[in-house]
């Protein structure tokens, strides 16, 4: 059975500084995907960011970069000159098998004005 | 173009009712996923489908739960004799190709908000 775990319930930043959020992750299979995505209060899941397990190159979005540590099984998020549009539950999620993406159960991030 | 679409918003329903929850995904794409989510929690995955295949039900909680996809296009979760642990926003999500998780986004709808009083 795949895992994922978060555990930070609740993150705060000021505006325009960094936050990291973790993510760590358990899975058999050898092929995977990660990703983050980002759920303001209008429920609509939003994707921040992906990463194929088999790259070794981290992947970056604009402000948003990860670091990837695959025999650590940490997918941490980071986000830069934070927004207040940023804040949201951010969610980590892990695909690779049939059965649909598993979730952990979020972060908080606050945004300080 | 058109994103996913859910409906009801919002279900408000008796413990012991049946309700049932629509989920039009974006067009062409070809899998579908239903996903529960308590409050405070995660998404936790219910069920896939993937074209014309027999759909993945390994995720469903209970036998009152199933779910329909007519061909590549609208899908309905139906959940019998409802119960208060059923309350949660039901979210359903499209994908141009399915199975494991990526490199095809999956696009979630708004999902349904479920009440059973």
């Amino acid at each position: 059975a795949q895992t994922v775990t978060q555990s930070q319930p609740e993150m705060s930043v000021q505006e325009a500084e960094t936050v990291t959020l973790s993510c760590t992750y358990d899975t058999s299979e050898s092929d995977y995907y990660l990703f983050w995505y980002k759920q303001p209060p209008s429920r609509q899941m939003i994707l921040v960011i992906r990463q194929e397990a088999y790259k070794q190159q981290n992947a970056t979005e604009n402000r948003f970069s990860v670091n990837f540590q695959k025999a650590a099984k940490s997918f941490s998020l980071k986000i830069s000159d934070s927004q207040l549009g940023d804040a949201a539950m951010y969610f980590c999620a892990l695909g690779g098998g049939a059965d649909g993406l598993t979730f952990g159960k979020g972060t908080h991030l606050i945004i300080q004005p | 173009g058109a994103g996913v679409s859910q409906s009801p918003s919002n279900k408000v329903t008796e413990k012991g009712k049946d309700v049932e929850l629509r989920c039009d995904p974006i067009s062409g794409h070809t899998a579908l996923y239903w996903y529960r989510q308590r409050l405070g929690q995660g998404l936790e995955f219910l069920i896939y489908f993937q074209g014309n295949s027999a759909p993945d039900k390994s995720g469903l909680p209970s036998d009152r739960f199933s779910a329909e996809r007519t061909g590549e296009s609208v899908s309905t979760l139906t959940i019998q004799r409802t119960q208060q642990e059923d309350s949660a926003v039901y979210l359903c999500a499209s994908s141009l190709v399915g199975g494991v998780g990526g490199p095809y986004e999956q696009y979630f709808g708004p999902g349904t908000r479920l009440t059973v009083t």
